[in-house]
């Protein structure tokens, strides 16, 4: 089953305004990472935030972690044409099987 | 360009058939992960080697199996194909095993496209 699930399934939104994903899991992790995949590629990883951590800026992206909560965020500022992308959080669970489990994405579309 | 290779990029195959996918992690990596994302869905976890060993199974079929080669490339192995196996399957690296404190980033090929007909 899945570890993570993003929320929305789907984003549309003008180019130039802010982006908000959010992703909940089930069991207590070491990390939480974000992807983006651009159509049919491969996945890039875009950031990482461990467990003690609570926020964490990278360029445009801004990520959360509430772990009381289980969820994260994921914020892109000032949305760009070339974000048009799908948004995975993957989850590392704690002291765990060694796995690294995605939720299913979330599809963001930049209008122009 | 990520490091990781995956071969083929493209593979059409009939029902019943076999057929193996290869992976080269970056170079220093030593985990290996698969995973299958058919459309629109998300990854599914397949299995994890670590320097050669295997440290995690996900929801992976038996017709389907995997190894990691001293020189740590990987085969995933699918046989008796089924329309429901076409997918993209992804292949991933990193340096350290999942489950860590230091686990940290994976790094994707551009994964194989499987088309069962």
């Amino acid at each position: 089953s899945q570890q993570g699930e993003e929320d929305p399934q789907a984003l549309s939104i003008q180019e130039g305004e802010n982006a908000t994903m959010n992703c909940s899991y089930k069991t207590s992790i070491n990390n939480l990472q974000w992807y983006r995949q651009n159509s049919g590629r491969g996945l890039v990883h875009l950031i990482l935030i461990r467990s003690n951590e609570r926020e964490k800026h990278s360029g445009r992206l801004r990520v959360t972690l509430d772990t009381s909560k289980k969820s994260s965020s994921l914020l892109i500022t000032a949305s760009r044409a070339a974000d048009t992308a799908s948004y995975f959080c993957a989850t590392v669970r704690m002291n765990r099987d060694d796995k690294i489990i995605f939720g299913k994405g979330t599809r963001l579309h930049i209008l122009p | 360009d990520s490091g990781v290779t995956q071969t083929p990029k493209h593979l059409i195959t009939a029902t019943g058939q076999r057929v193996t996918l290869r992976c080269s992690p970056r170079s220093g990596d030593l985990s290996v992960y698969w995973y299958q994302q058919s459309l629109d869905q998300g990854l599914q976890f397949l299995i994890h080697y670590y320097n050669g060993e295997e440290r995690a199974k996900g929801n992976i079929l038996e017709r389907f199996s995997a190894q990691q080669f001293p020189d740590l490339h990987s085969e995933l192995n699918l046989s008796s194909l089924e329309l429901g196996d076409s997918a993209l399957y992804f292949c991933a690296s990193s340096v350290a095993p999942a489950g860590r404190p230091n686990t940290g980033e994976l790094f994707f090929g551009e994964g194989s496209r499987l088309t069962v007909l």
